[in-house]
């Protein structure tokens, strides 16, 4: 019941862009997305709520097909401060909610 | 902006003690979790609280393990007899629906 992230792990230039991929086999209510830098506590980006909306966050925007089961984070001219492991948690029936199996983003200079 | 809080930020104790790990969630929230991370490893559930009493609990969280929230404010995470491997940074979180919103910082557990 995990939702599985891809990639596993990815390396960026600054300012370049990358998406992130979270996809679950049950049927979602929500999506949240999250980012953790080494040795801190995970921080929450956003949640994305049934109907397939969009949401932004700064520079961070995230997307969610319900359809498909299926949630994206898209990260645009990513900086130095963006890096870290991001997890997806994705609400189920019975109010069950599970983390994604993580993404490791590395931005370098 | 009202934080989730956790006390004690480091805990040393020997194997075999007892620990309890303390929280304050945000005070509108209604679901509380404690979730656990091994050096280097990925975040784990160890449980969540709904309405007074555990919603769903992982395989981690077996018979030594207890939470409560005695009295509307505190969430506790209790260790009845701690072992090497339990070893590892805490964390409490809250939301006012289901997942966690909030992360408190964390308690550092050593147990020696």
């Amino acid at each position: 019941q995990q939702p599985v992230q891809s990639p596993q792990a990815v390396i960026l230039r600054e300012g370049e862009d990358a998406v992130i991929n979270c996809s679950s086999s049950k049927a979602l209510y929500s999506v949240h997305w999250y980012r953790q830098k080494h040795g801190e506590a995970p921080v929450f980006l956003m949640i994305l709520l049934k109907g397939g909306e969009q949401k932004g966050h700064e520079k961070i925007s995230a997307s969610f097909n319900e359809k498909k089961q299926q949630s994206s984070l898209y990260l645009t001219a990513s900086q130095l401060s963006y890096s870290g492991t991001y997890f997806c948690g994705t609400e189920i029936a019975g109010n069950q909610f599970y983390f994604g199996t993580g993404t490791s983003l590395t931005v370098i200079p | 902006e009202p934080e989730v809080t956790q006390t004690p930020s480091h805990q040393v104790t020997q194997m075999g003690q007892e620990v309890i790990l303390r929280c304050v969630p945000i005070s509108n929230h209604l679901y509380f979790y404690w979730y656990r991370q091994i050096l280097g490893q990925k975040v784990e559930f160890l449980v969540s609280f709904y309405n007074n009493e555990i919603s769903e609990k992982s395989e981690i969280f077996d018979d030594q393990f207890s939470v409560e929230r005695p009295d509307g404010s505190n969430f506790t995470l209790k260790i009845r007899s701690t072992k090497l491997e339990d070893s590892a940074m805490y964390f409490c979180a809250s939301g006012y629906s289901p997942g966690p919103r909030d992360f408190g910082p964390g308690t550092r557990l050593t147990v020696t």
